[in-house]
């Protein structure tokens, strides 16, 4: 079945780690990849997009994501976190030349720092 | 930047009323959505909206939803009647373009929380 995996529910590092959040996904194509953050009562937005070449992409606030066909998989990375990096994460994909706008979305990913 | 505004942020409803939730889209945008969040579950897309018209719906946007726009202010879904399977969170989400340019950006409200009793 077409899916949108986050394995992790929660991922907790401390400050300054590195991080990595995964998403997989399983269509017949490859779609348009996208990761979304969702900080403590605010809305979506959007941290980065993939719609094709370079692999590695960067976005807003230090992160970073690299798209791998042969992995099926799109994770979301950071070097070095800070507590404002606290939020739940969302990878979501659209589809390319099926004339629909819809976002399919992972279930998120909620990081957070060790205290 | 641009933000899309949900008031309120919850909602408590009886089963077998009406309800609207109301969406507050970016001033210039043209194009507009709800996306439907069970707890535990991924967003799931509803519906979106350009033109006064529905453009795309989904499967889970029942007979007893539907959408308008009046007079270019709130962007609202409506709910009649409601039922318990309607308890999530939506959130409404703009556009200024059709989406599917790779240059366009989906801006989200932080969401309305439904609860059906």
């Amino acid at each position: 079945a077409q899916s949108v995996t986050q394995p992790d529910a929660r991922v907790t590092v401390s400050e300054g780690a590195s991080l990595q959040l995964r998403c997989k996904y399983s269509y017949s194509a490859t779609p348009y990849l996208f990761w979304y953050v969702q900080y403590p009562r605010q809305g979506l937005q959007m941290l980065l997009k993939y719609y094709s070449g370079d692999p590695v992409v960067q976005g807003v606030n230090g992160f970073e994501a690299e798209f791998s066909k042969s992995d099926s998989s799109f994770h979301l990375r950071k070097a070095s976190v800070h507590w404002s990096d606290s939020a739940v994460y969302f990878c979501a994909v659209r589809l390319p030349g099926t004339g629909s706008n819809r976002l399919t979305f992972g279930k998120g990913t909620k990081f957070s720092l060790i205290p | 930047g641009p933000k899309v505004l949900q008031i309120p942020s919850h909602q408590i409803i009886d089963m077998g009323q009406m309800v609207t939730l109301n969406c507050d889209p970016v001033s210039n945008h043209l194009y507009f959505y709800w996306y439907k969040q069970i707890l535990g579950q991924q967003m799931e897309f509803l519906v979106n909206f350009y033109n006064g018209k529905v453009m795309e719906k989904s499967k889970l946007f029942k007979d007893q939803f539907s959408v308008e726009r009046p007079d270019g202010s709130y962007f609202t879904l409506k709910i009649q009647p409601t039922a318990l399977e309607d308890s999530a969170v939506y959130f409404c989400a703009s556009s200024l373009e059709d989406w599917g340019s790779s240059a366009e950006t989906l801006y989200f409200g932080s969401g309305t929380r439904l609860t059906v009793l």
